[in-house]
């Protein structure tokens, strides 16, 4: 079945950029999406792009898809402590209703 | 309503009691989504609703979890004689129809926590 990989773990400098990375398996992965899930809440989705895009930039955040190697990346440009979150990856299948998850990155922001 | 609402948003419970954990979806939503969150793991799929039907229950755990979701909107997730591996956050997603060409985001609860004692 599918499968979406993250590292468990991120831990970056106020101020750096934080790159998150995701491998998934299925090819027929029509649309990617990064949820962001702060402690005690639900997932909030923060971006998403479509699988014919190999770059999508908004404000801080910058999306990088690369097809070929089934591998997404989430690039957050000035990390401030308030990105300390957990973050999932997750595909969606050829438009079909299966959303398959990541088991999420935990980014701590350190001062 | 404006969000996907869940209710109750904590739920202490003794082992074998049943217990019922409430989904109100966005408005429109015809798409309806459980996962369950165990502590530090990432989303287990429990089941889709589209409409009233459920055309993929695969990741209910056992036959002790059952949801159902009537006219259209509210889905209920009934787990009966629980067990303490079944303290975990379940949420709650909704959507818009799939199929359809655009991105449908999915939209999550808060969730709710369940503690088995």
């Amino acid at each position: 079945g599918e499968d979406v990989e993250q590292s468990l773990f991120l831990s970056v400098r106020e101020g750096d950029s934080s790159v998150i990375n995701c491998t998934y398996t299925d090819s027929s992965s029509t649309y990617l999406y990064w949820y962001k899930q702060e402690p005690g809440a639900g997932l909030q989705l923060l971006t998403y792009i479509f699988s014919n895009m190999d770059m999508k930039q908004d404000q801080r955040l910058t999306v990088l898809l690369n097809k070929k190697d089934k591998h997404l990346s989430l690039r957050i440009a000035d990390t401030q402590t308030g990105d300390s979150a957990i973050y999932f990856c997750a595909e969606r299948e050829n438009y079909g209703q299966n959303f398959v998850f990541g088991p999420g990155t935990r980014l701590s922001v350190l001062p | 309503g404006a969000g996907v609402s869940q209710s109750p948003s904590n739920k202490v419970t003794e082992k074998g009691k049943d217990v019922e954990l409430r989904c109100d979806p966005i408005s429109g939503h015809t798409a309806l989504y459980w996962y369950r969150q165990s502590l530090g793991q990432g989303l287990e799929f429990l089941i889709y609703f589209q409409g009233n039907s459920a055309p993929d229950k695969s990741g209910l755990p056992s036959d002790r979890f059952s949801a159902e979701r009537t006219g259209g909107s509210v889905s209920t997730l009934t787990i009966q004689r629980t067990q303490q591996e079944d303290s975990a956050v379940y949420l709650c997603a909704s959507s818009l129809p799939s199929g359809d060409s655009g991105a449908n985001v999915l939209t999550f609860g808060a969730g709710s926590r369940l503690t088995v004692l």
